[in-house]
């Protein structure tokens, strides 16, 4: 079964809103990696934060990590119509080192 | 532009015949991915090599072969494949994370496979 799941699928929003996408997984873990696509492009990083964090800031990005009820929120505030794109959380599973286990993604449009 | 490369961008082969993916990447890392992305499932792990061994081999058909000559390429031999392996297929890198943990992985742009 899937490790990490995304919450919502899809989320369409206006550009200057913020998008929060949400992602819960089953087992524990090291690390948690969010990761962006294009449509049918490669994956891009976005953040990666360790189990002993709790949040973590990128630009306009923020991510929090709540282990005791293993879930994440990617948080992107002010959103552009550029930020159009699937977001993908990735988790490294305890003992499992260099294995990553992607979720399905939540697709996000910005309209302008 | 992410330091990793992928050719063909797009291969169209038959079921019976046989093609290679190539992966470079210019990094200067020692850990190396391939991936299958098929439409509407999550990102399947395929294999993983490390320091140019295979450490990880997700219960992929044999019909999909890597091969890891050294740190910075990869390749993924395909012979006789059915069509329900058209996917893109991502090859990513990172530095090692057997001793500090999965770091950032670096994508390239994937090849798009569809097979008639």
């Amino acid at each position: 079964s899937q490790q990490g799941e995304e919450d919502p699928q899809a989320l369409s929003i206006q550009e200057g809103e913020n998008a929060t996408m949400n992602c819960s997984y089953k087992t524990s873990i090291n690390n948690l990696q969010w990761y962006r696509q294009n449509s049918g492009r490669g994956l891009v990083h976005l953040i990666l934060i360790r189990s002993n964090e709790r949040e973590k800031h990128s630009g306009r990005l923020r991510v929090t990590l709540d282990t005791s009820k293993k879930s994440s929120s990617l948080l992107i505030t002010a959103s552009r119509a550029a930020d159009t794109a699937s977001y993908f959380c990735a988790t490294e599973v305890s003992g499992g080192y260099n294995k990553l286990i992607f979720g399905a993604g939540t697709r996000l449009a910005v309209h302008p | 532009e992410t330091g990793v490369t992928q050719t063909p961008r797009h291969l169209v082969m038959g079921m019976t015949n046989k093609k290679s993916l190539k992966c470079e990447q210019h990094l200067g890392h020692n850990a190396m991915y391939w991936y299958k992305q098929s439409a509407k499932k999550p990102l399947e792990l395929m294999f993983v090599y490390n320091f140019k061994e295979q450490t990880e081999n997700n219960s992929v058909p044999s019909r999909f072969s890597p091969e890891c000559p050294n740190s910075s390429h990869l390749f993924l031999h395909l012979h006789t494949l059915q069509p329900e392996d058209s996917a893109l297929y991502l090859c990513a890198s990172s530095h090692s994370g057997i001793l500090a943990g999965a770091d950032e992985q670096y994508f390239g742009p994937g090849t798009r496979l569809t097979v008639t």
